[in-house]
């Protein structure tokens, strides 16, 4: 199985500031890299697929890149709606998460 | 408005069975393949397993821990996807999503995501 890593597991950040994650996979995934936004006691959302396709609807102060097996989220500036979690997921074989990052004032 | 709604969670035994079903809404459902998620009280996501589009054979994979229990149907007359689970243990506590798993081709390969998901519904496996 395909196992996802994603770092920091938590961060405290401010209005305005540039944060990253990164999430890593245990082998080669190409860019079939998704990410997903979550708030306590909601569903997720998908903000990001194909490693660096923004969804529709997403604003575009967030990104991804990477291929192969490192990849990153990007907020360019955090936003207070964007305290959450966050959680990456590959697609190249079925559909493992990563264990979330959360995202803290 | 594109939704989806899940119903059938609850508490139950150890070894019993359970069906969650999923109810889709606003979009051609049988065009889609159909996946559920997991996430255990105070845990992470976890990919439990999906259904292909009856176009590309109806067939189903399921994660490691629950292959062999769980099973997924789809009934694309009534756009309802199941999830039947069988000999529960309590590790399957959580609250159980469907979501909509879609494809797009990009640079000539299928990328594929979950754009739509339900609320989710709570499943307790307890004495």
């Amino acid at each position: 199985d395909i196992q996802m890593t994603q770092s920091p597991s938590s961060l405290s950040a401010s209005v305005g500031d540039r944060v990253i994650i990164t999430c890593r996979a245990s082998q080669s995934i190409n860019s079939y890299l998704n990410w997903y936004q979550q708030k306590p006691g909601k569903a997720p959302k998908l903000l990001i697929y194909a490693a660096s396709s923004l969804q529709s609807g997403v604003p575009s102060r967030f990104s991804g890149s990477g291929s192969g097996t490192d990849f990153s989220l990007t907020i360019s500036s955090l936003q207070p709606d964007d305290f959450a979690t966050y959680y990456c997921q590959q697609s190249y074989n079925i559909g493992t998460f990563g264990q979330g990052t959360k995202v803290e004032i | 408005e594109v939704q989806l709604v899940e119903s059938g969670g609850g508490l139950v035994q150890p070894g019993r069975s359970l069906r969650l079903s999923c109810t889709a809404s606003g979009f051609t459902f049988g065009d889609y393949a159909m996946s559920w998620v997991r996430q255990a009280p105070g845990k992470g996501l976890e990919w439990v397993g999906f259904i292909r589009s009856k176009a590309y054979g109806g067939t189903t994979d399921y994660a490691a821990s629950v292959r062999g229990r769980f099973s997924i149907s789809r009934d694309d007359s009534k756009s309802i996807a199941h999830l039947q689970m069988n000999s529960l243990k309590t590790a399957d506590t959580a609250v159980y999503f469907c979501t909509r798993r879609r494809w797009e081709i990009i640079r000539g390969y299928y990328y594929y995501y979950m754009d739509v998901w339900g609320t989710g519904t709570t499943v307790t496996v307890s004495s």
